[in-house]
């Protein structure tokens, strides 16, 4: 029973496309995430959720727009993609008063061409 | 000055080796500490947290915090090769709503 699921695993797609990466989770968490891992491992939160209410939003270019219809599901989608943006795209949940103990899901591997 | 920092590696020991991994930090307001490991091509999973200074134990894996000298290590006894990942260290200001910084990671090898 996956615990935090992304779809898609992998994502190959040409500059300048519109794309999304759904994630949902089923621990029943209040908080859900989005973090973005480049090429040399380094993990950086890029939006976070708290019951469907931005909470953090760090300086992501507004290219990218989280939605969260509701607080088990949070989708990212990403305009006009750049070559930048190839990354592995990590969504995570957490209890609301436990932000240390945050559930990561498989990752979506964005390549951009 | 970076909020975190963690040397990379690579690292590589061993079996039955004992490992310690470290970062340095920067903001002494920082509360949580915390371990994720990182198999190849899969999402973090939680190791091991501390609040505050001190030790805490989980099998194999010894957690240690020094807020003095901001300094954080992870300990691992008798390494397994199936401790083989990427160690991230990740820090916190509070339990509640702030993010987690994470270190850049090291890279552990065990060789059996």
């Amino acid at each position: 029973d996956t615990a935090v699921s992304q779809t898609p695993k992998y994502l190959v797609t040409q500059m300048g496309n519109d794309k999304s990466i759904k994630c949902e989770q089923n621990l029943g968490h209040d908080t859900m995430y989005w973090y973005k891992q480049d090429s040399k491992k380094f993990l950086k939160i890029m939006f976070s959720y708290n019951n469907k209410e931005l909470i953090i939003n760090e300086t992501v270019p507004n290219r990218f727009s989280p939605k969260s219809p509701d607080k088990a599901h949070l989708n990212l989608h990403i305009n006009s993609l750049e070559l930048g943006d190839s990354a592995v795209y990590f969504c995570a949940s957490s209890p609301l008063d436990a932000t240390y103990e945050q559930y990561f899901g498989p990752g979506t591997r964005l390549t951009v061409t | 000055q970076k909020e975190v920092e963690q040397d990379p590696g690579p690292l590589s020991v061993p079996e039955g080796a004992i490992v310690s991994l470290n970062c340095t930090y920067s903001n002494s307001a920082f509360q949580y500490f915390m371990w994720y490991r990182q198999y190849s091509r899969k999402g973090p999973e939680l190791l091991m947290y501390t609040y505050s200074s001190g030790n805490k134990e989980d099998g194999r894996f010894t957690a240690q915090v020094d807020k003095s000298s901001k300094y954080i290590s992870l300990f691992i006894r008798d390494s397994q090769p199936s401790d083989s990942a990427t160690y991230l260290c990740a820090i916190s200001l509070s339990g509640g709503s702030e993010k987690l910084v994470f270190g850049k990671g090291t890279k552990l090898t065990v060789n059996p």
